[in-house]
């Protein structure tokens, strides 16, 4: 049964680079030919679609983040990672990795990591 | 970007009564989700393009609608039922959620 973990530094200053990483386990990254993303929940807050990635290598940004936002997979590590960069308060969130079912783009969403906690601060 | 309404914003409820959830759109579409969220965990796929139900989803839940205005319903509240449930449209880009609806208990 795949599973998906993500990892991350839960404190990053003002200013920095924001680096995250979801594991799959439990199967392939490549099985199913599925696409995965990220998506974040601010504290107290609802939920936001951060970006796609295709194994294809084609990758879809949300534009309130295109110019900060790189989402990338690692098929031998099966891994998905996200970087964003010039982090502020506004982005202090729980992230999660999440799979897509097959052939979507921008959600539906059918299996989630337990999300990690990033706090912006200095 | 397509703009996702709930209501009601919390929904008081006794467990064996039935629970209905409003998602409107602000543009048509035929891509919409449902989703439920438990404190402390992520969210669970209830449906995808509108009325298919997810892999194992109990069939109390069902959802329908189309075009801007969407229902979720859960014909008998169980205890394990009463969360946060938020619609997704993910037609367009960007994806968006709605703000979400609580279902308590009353």
């Amino acid at each position: 049964q795949l599973q998906l973990q993500e990892s991350g530094p839960g404190l990053v200053k003002p200013s920095e680079t924001l680096s995250l990483t979801c594991t799959v386990s439990g199967g392939s990254i490549r099985s199913g030919s599925h696409s995965w993303a990220w998506i974040r929940q601010a504290p107290e807050k609802g939920l936001e679609w951060i970006a796609t990635m295709y194994l294809s290598g084609s990758t879809y940004y949300n534009p309130s983040l295109r110019s900060r936002v790189t989402i990338s997979v690692d098929t031998p590590k099966n891994q998905v990672s996200l970087r964003l960069t010039s982090v502020t308060a506004a982005d202090t969130a729980v992230f999660y990795c999440a799979r897509l079912l097959w052939g979507y783009t921008y959600g539906a969403f059918d299996l989630w990591g337990q999300g990690t906690v990033v706090a912006v601060s200095s | 970007e397509i703009v996702l309404t709930q209501s009601p914003g919390t929904l008081s409820l006794s467990p064996g009564e039935r629970a209905t959830l409003s998602c409107r759109a602000s543009q048509s579409t035929t891509s919409l989700a449902w989703y439920q969220q438990k404190p402390g965990q992520a969210p669970r796929l209830l449906f995808y393009g509108a009325s298919n139900r997810a892999t194992g989803i109990p069939d109390r839940f069902s959802g329908s609608g189309s075009g801007t205005d969407f229902t979720l319903t859960i014909s008998r509240l169980e205890p394990e039922d009463f969360a946060v449930y938020y619609c997704q449209q993910y037609g367009f880009s960007p994806g968006t959620f709605g703000q979400g609806t609580k279902v308590d208990i009353k």
